[in-house]
């Protein structure tokens, strides 16, 4: 099984909503990341955790804050949003020592 | 700098017609070179990793190879379904498991 979940597929939030994205992977994998994906760009990498620990902030403003709560889960928390936010999200899973990243469906968010 | 460059930017192939997409990459070291489709709306999807020069893997349609400074995805006789932006990323030996993507090939397949 190679599946990255993610929930909501869709999000429209205003300026001041607080929100969550939340992503799960049963693989065992313990590095789990957040990338950020605008139209017709390649992903850019948000945020990596490894052994559930913050590894990389690619200086992402701090309206975004990940959090990980266990080795399957990986959330990503939304305050004070800016429409230029607005973009497809992806979670990726992989093992720390190994290198293939499994990528989820992505969360379509829209800030309005 | 480590750099990622894909060509072409966009490839219109007709049902059947064969053809390669491109990754060329300077890296300090690399770790590994990675192929993932990516269909509109979707998260990429994992094709290939290849790790040394002269390494080849299949998939179907889909055959990727490496050399020293660039990888190729060939597509033999390609299908409508095929259609998808390619893309490749990087793993370089000293930023750990850190990819560095490439822009991507827009392909489209036409019956």
């Amino acid at each position: 099984d190679t599946e990255v979940t993610q929930t909501p597929k869709h999000l429209v939030m205003g300026m001041t909503n607080k929100k969550s994205l939340k992503c799960e992977q049963h693989m065992g994998h313990r590095a789990m990341y957040w990338y950020k994906q605008k139209a017709k760009k390649p992903p850019e990498l948000m945020f990596v955790y490894s052994y559930e620990k913050l590894s990389i902030n690619e200086s992402v403003p701090s309206r975004f804050s990940p959090e990980c709560p266990n080795s399957s889960l990986l959330n990503l928390h939304l305050h004070a949003l800016q429409p230029e936010d607005s973009a497809l999200y992806l979670c990726a899973s992989s093992q720390v020592h190994t290198y293939e990243q499994y990528f989820g469906p992505g969360t379509r968010l829209t800030v309005t | 700098e480590d750099q990622v460059t894909q060509s072409p930017e966009a490839l219109r192939l007709q049902e059947g017609e064969s053809s390669s997409l491109n990754c060329s990459y300077t890296v300090s070291g690399l770790r590994g070179l990675f192929w993932y489709r990516q269909d509109p709306g979707k998260g990429p999807e994992f094709l290939f990793t290849l790790y040394s020069a002269g390494e080849e893997k299949e998939k179907e349609r889909l055959k990727a190879t490496l050399t020293k400074k660039e990888s190729f995805l060939h597509i033999t006789a390609p299908k409508p379904e095929d259609s998808a932006t390619y893309l490749c990323a990087v793993q370089a030996v000293d930023t750990g498991n850190q990819f560095y993507f490439g822009t991507g090939t827009s392909l489209t397949v036409i019956p």
